[in-house]
């Protein structure tokens, strides 16, 4: 079974634009979750996605936004690009919310960078 | 609120030492779950292990071992006879409990371990 994909791996981007990045969950996962990570701030809950519905999300501001397509998949979306958004941006799948399955599996990430 | 504590940020130790990781938490919830993730250079978050926090059985794995303490609030990983692939960052991590409170992972600021031959 193939793991959580994302895509692309690598983004460079440039004060004031915005970026779409893409993750596909495991195969049968419904929740896909997204997560920053940076040097100073750490790993940080952006926002959660189950069956097409945010259901939480993080303290981040409007920038940040995301959706869930029907086949679970799921884009992020960071609009004004800014310094600070660069990090590494982790997706994650879970089955669902019980006991027996709510082990988040994560991607390799895509790392922006915003120059 | 929630908040996990890795008071150690970098751990350098020879193979074959043992070391021990250590995670302190802090919840309000009765229901909860810990975990450990290992991220490897690659960027990617493996996943260790998965305790509910009803079930404070130690658990061993091989080389790995983990002591839940709620009296303490603390859930540390030891790593016995660590190997150089064992250099990563590890982190802790605790999610809420309950089957609606969603899939959101507090995390811990990491464990950056070195493994030198």
């Amino acid at each position: 079974k193939a793991g959580v994909t994302q895509t692309p791996r690598y983004l460079i981007k440039t004060r004031g634009q915005q970026v779409t990045l893409s993750c596909s969950p495991i195969s049968g996962h419904r929740s896909v979750s997204w997560y920053q990570q940076t040097p100073g701030q750490g790993l940080q809950f952006l926002f959660e996605y189950f069956s097409e519905t945010q259901r939480n999300k993080g303290n981040f501001p409007g920038r940040f936004s995301g959706r869930q397509f029907s086949n679970s998949r799921s884009e992020m979306n960071v609009s004004t690009l800014e310094l600070g958004d660069s990090a590494l941006y982790l997706c994650a799948s879970t089955l669902g919310d019980t006991l027996a399955k709510n082990i988040q599996y994560f991607g390799a990430g895509t790392r922006l960078s915003v120059l | 609120a929630q908040k996990v504590t890795q008071a150690q940020t970098e751990i350098s130790v020879v193979e074959k030492e043992d070391v021990t990781l250590d995670c302190v938490y802090e919840t309000r919830d009765t229901t909860y779950y810990l975990f450990w993730y290992k991220q490897p250079p690659s960027g990617e978050l493996v996943f260790l292990i998965r305790r509910n926090s009803f079930d404070e059985q130690n658990e061993i794995s091989g080389r790995y071992s983990w002591n839940f303490q709620k009296s303490t609030s603390s859930f540390n990983f030891t790593i016995t006879a660590s190997q150089v692939v064992d250099s990563a960052v590890y982190f802790c991590a605790l999610k809420r409990g309950g089957e609606t409170s969603g899939s959101r992972l507090t995390f811990g600021e990491g464990t950056q371990l070195t493994v030198n031959p």
